[in-house]
């Protein structure tokens, strides 16, 4: 059974640093590209970034380039998030995706809330 | 970056009815359309990928149509599980982009 579950989430201020990490099973995890997809509280659905499943290829939405940076471990067969600089607008619940053009599998998100 | 709009933003429907949810891209995307279904405080969940092709273990209730910059997503015999927000997403080019949304309700 694929499995991913992410976790790190949690309340940060302005400008504050998070590390979300995503642990992955039940799939050779070195297969697949990686993708992180966010969603705002009630609003729709954000792709965000992805990976390669060597790590050679990374791409990412605009509004977090400079900010944002994908990595993955092949070894430990999961997937992270460094999110610095960090603006109220990233406040989202965010998804760690097998996948990186058709998502097929989604964990069950991690709360990221940038708040004073 | 391609827009992907989905009509109508929300719809409701009796149990047992068929319906079709509308996804189009602002430029052409071949076939790299996927369809997602989301219940409140739970992740999204892949029907389709390709268009047409449905995921495994994904009821041949739902299915999807279209190519180019016009795509469809049909559910048919609808049942109180399949109220629920649905998403299409482009995957030809980067960003890749969802759709706003479309929320089933019941009638």
């Amino acid at each position: 059974e694929v499995k991913l579950v992410e976790s790190g989430g949690g309340l940060v201020r302005p400008g504050g640093s998070l590390r979300l990490s995503c642990a992955a099973s039940g799939f050779t995890f070195s297969n697949y590209w990686m993708s992180w997809v966010r969603q705002a509280p009630g609003k729709g659905l954000e792709w965000v970034a992805n990976i390669k499943q060597d790590g050679s290829e990374k791409y990412y939405v605009d509004s977090v380039k400079g900010r944002f940076t994908i990595s993955s471990d092949n070894a430990k067969n999961s997937l992270y998030l460094q999110m610095n600089s960090l603006r109220a607008e990233d406040t989202a619940v965010y998804y760690c995706v097998r996948g990186g053009g058709s998502l097929g599998y989604w964990g069950q998100g991690t709360l990221v809330t940038v708040s004073s | 970056d391609i827009q992907m709009t989905q009509s109508p933003s929300s719809l409701s429907a009796s149990v047992g009815d068929r319906v079709t949810i509308t996804c189009r891209a602002s430029q052409g995307i071949s076939n790299y359309l996927a369809w997602f279904q989301q219940k409140p405080g739970k992740a999204p969940k892949s029907l389709i990928y390709a268009a047409s092709s449905l995921q495994s273990g994904v009821p041949s209730k739902f299915s999807g149509s279209g190519s180019g910059t016009d795509f469809t997503l049909t559910i048919s015999s609808l049942q109180p599980d399949d109220f629920a927000t649905y998403y299409c997403q482009q995957y030809n080019s980067y960003p890749r982009t969802f759709g706003q949304g479309t929320r089933l309700e019941i009638k």
